[in-house]
């Protein structure tokens, strides 16, 4: 079956550093991959998208390239703000393999101190 | 992207009771998913419920549980029944999907069961 596997945080970082969250996947077809957040207290939100290999998929400053030869989808910020302070959630729709559902990496919380 | 309006956003229930979330969608849609996420956990998928046909539930998820109404292309309902502490989690449902460009989600439900 489909499966999302990502690091397990929390990640804590200063203002301005580098982040990277790693994602990577198990699908029977071909997928969609996606990175969602949730910032505290709220639901969950699209950050970017990816639908076939090679396709980068960015978002307020967020980027990820969809890797077909590793199966993986890392999320990325150059620069990271106290703003960025949330949970982040990979995700794969297979839609041949699994119909429409979204499958869910295990989430990873970021906190981004000033 | 479509738009959902989920209530109630929060809720403290007593224990054998049952809580009845809707979700309204502000376009037609085909599909409608149902997630919980239990406390700093990832998603994980109840049931998806289409229009004029039972819902479909995942493995470890019951009807009698989790009762799911779909009268129309913009609303849904699901009830969490005689409810458990162990019951206390965010509900949210979503609608979308690849060919829709990736998935909208409500803001969630607060569950607390006391």
């Amino acid at each position: 079956g489909n499966s999302v596997t990502q690091m397990e945080g929390p990640v804590t970082l200063s203002e301005e550093a580098f982040l990277t969250i790693n994602c990577t996947y198990t699908a029977t077809g071909y997928p969609s991959l996606f990175w969602y957040v949730q910032y505290p207290g709220e639901g969950l939100q699209l950050l970017l998208k990816a639908t076939k290999a090679d396709d980068k998929g960015s978002n307020k400053g967020f980027e990820a390239t969809y890797r077909k030869e590793t199966t993986s989808f890392h999320l990325e910020k150059g620069s990271v703000q106290v703003s960025d302070s949330a949970v982040y959630f990979c995700a794969l729709s297979d839609l041949k393999a699994a119909g429409n559902k979204l499958t869910f990496g295990g989430g990873t919380r970021v906190l981004v101190k000033p | 992207s479509a738009v959902i309006s989920q209530k109630p956003s929060r809720d403290i229930c007593q224990r054998g009771t049952s809580l009845t979330i809707q979700c309204q969608v502000d376009s037609q849609v085909t599909m409608m998913f149902w997630y919980r996420q239990q406390p700093g956990q990832s998603l994980t998928l109840i049931a998806t419920a289409n229009q004029g046909s039972e819902a479909t539930y995942e493995s470890g998820f019951v009807i009698d549980k989790f009762p799911i109404s779909r009268p129309n292309l913009t609303f849904s309902t699901l009830t969490v029944s005689n409810m458990s502490p162990e019951d206390s989690s965010i509900y949210l449902c979503s609608v979308g999907g690849p060919a829709h460009g990736g998935y909208t989600f409500g803001s969630g439900t607060r569950l607390t069961v006391v």
